[in-house]
């Protein structure tokens, strides 16, 4: 079972365009990661989240966690073919465990 | 920083042949490490989180007899797979956390590719 359900698991989009992934969990954490992984390499953390509500900008990526501390998204405007990877969600429990999401595997064509 | 070296990072090897994959942290001290496994075009599954000097705790599913995880020093981590088969061969990811709720810091992963 998934603890974290993130959508979609696959996009393909023209470069310039706009794009969110979603994160949603029916379980409170007490911070949300994510992370971009290249083939054959570890993730990379992008942005960590802990606030409910709380909003995060790196660039042309903005990070939003819930106000309930469940569910987070990733939005990405004007992708460019260097934004292709896997992202990864990841939830942070209360007890120091941490869930990864199902990723979300993006293509940004030029 | 927080740099997590792991090697090797790339493993062929025969069934049957024990598989140790080291797990390092080089520019902190890491309370505790943590193992996971990747299959291709899939999420991380976490295997086993180590403290140093304790026992590992494995996740649910994961033979504890065949992924032996050592947690000798606060900068090194091993994992072995003991006797390892083709259903064995998989991405292994490591990382390395300084104090309990802080960032987990990723190594570059494994490939274990068992013939």
């Amino acid at each position: 079972t998934q603890l974290l359900e993130q959508s979609p698991q696959f996009l393909s989009i023209q470069e310039g365009e706009n794009l969110t992934v979603y994160c949603n969990s029916s379980s409170v954490f007490s911070s949300l990661q994510w992370y971009r992984q290249e083939p054959g390499e570890g993730p990379v953390l992008l942005v960590t989240v802990v606030t409910g509500g709380e909003v995060k900008k790196l660039k042309r990526l903005t990070f939003q966690f819930g106000d309930a501390r469940k569910d987070s998204s990733l939005h990405i405007t004007a992708a460019q073919p260097g934004d292709t990877g896997l992202y990864l969600c990841a939830g942070v429990g209360y007890n120091n465990d941490m869930r990864f999401g199902a990723g979300t595997r993006l293509t940004v064509k030029p | 920083g927080a740099v997590v070296s792991q090697h090797p990072s790339w493993v062929i090897c025969k069934s049957g042949t024990s598989v140790k994959i080291e797990c390092r942290s080089l520019d902190f001290q890491a309370t505790t490490m943590f193992w996971y496994r990747q299959f291709p075009k899939q999420s991380l599954m976490l295997m086993a989180t180590s403290n140093e000097g304790s026992k590992a705790t494995y996740e649910q599913g994961v033979e504890k007899d065949k992924f032996l995880i050592n947690h000798a020093s606060l900068t090194l981590s091993t994992l072995t797979v003991t006797s390892a088969h083709p259903e064995d061969s998989s991405f292994y990811i490591c990382s390395a956390q300084r104090q309990l709720n802080q960032p987990q810091h990723f190594g570059d992963g494994t490939r274990l590719s068992i013939l």
